[in-house]
């Protein structure tokens, strides 16, 4: 069974653009969430998405957006880039019926990693 | 609110020798818990995860995890160090999709 894939894998950016990150989660897996990776916050939860719907958000700007299609792909989307945006985004992937109790094992892709300059 | 604390940023061993990297968790109730792997340049990799059937937990590549609810601790050991192995861990709780909390890695050092 093919794995979570990200694309583009690398991503150069300016100051004050859009970027859009995109991730397909394992066959069958039915959430997708989002996690920014930085030497210096770590690993930050952003959102998950599960049924083309937004089940739980992080404490990120509203500048950080997403979404969920019927066939579970998920993008995110950040406008106006700054410079403190430059991190590694992870996208994982899980089963997804777990909302409200339980814990669901996460798998993740190789991440995107975004620079602005 | 559940969290990890990992008590080591950097863990440097010899091939072939023991590997112990310590994660103590914070929470109201019986967490999951879990342990990735980074590799550079790559996405993160379980090892393996607890969910209260087991207080040990084997994983993939001869790591195992050792629940102690006394002691609120999760530590990842491993008897024999590969260089393989080098690459940063990291302990995670969560109870949904949405409480994934993460320690801040340890980096562990292999020397040959």
């Amino acid at each position: 069974k093919a794995g979570v894939t990200q694309t583009p894998r690398y991503l150069i950016k300016t100051r004050g653009q859009q970027v859009t990150l995109s991730c397909s989660p394992i066959s069958g897996h039915r959430s997708v969430s989002w996690y920014q990776q930085t030497p210096g916050q770590g690993l930050q939860f952003l959102f998950e998405y599960f049924s083309e719907t937004q089940r739980n958000k992080g404490n990120f700007p509203g500048r950080f957006s997403g979404r969920q299609f019927s066939n579970s792909r998920s993008e995110m989307n950040v406008s106006t880039l700054e410079l403190g945006d430059s991190a590694l985004y992870l996208c994982a992937s899980s089963l997804g019926g777990l909302a409200g109790g339980g814990s669901d094992t996460q798998y993740f892709g190789p991440g995107t990693r975004l620079t602005v300059l | 609110a559940q969290s990890v604390t990992q008590l080591d940023s950097h863990v440097s061993v010899s091939e072939g020798t023991p590997v112990l990297l310590r994660c103590n968790y914070s929470s109201s109730y019986s967490p999951s818990l879990f342990w990735y792997v980074q590799h550079p340049n790559k996405g993160l990799q379980l090892l393996l995860k607890y969910t209260s059937a087991a207080t040990l937990v084997k994983g993939i590549n001869g790591f195992e995890a050792e629940f102690k609810k006394s002691e609120t601790s999760f530590h990842l050991t491993k008897p024999s160090a590969h260089m393989s192995d080098a690459a940063e861990y990291f302990c995670a709780t969560g109870r949904n999709n949405n409480d994934m909390r993460f320690g801040a890695g340890t980096r562990l050092t292999v020397k040959p």
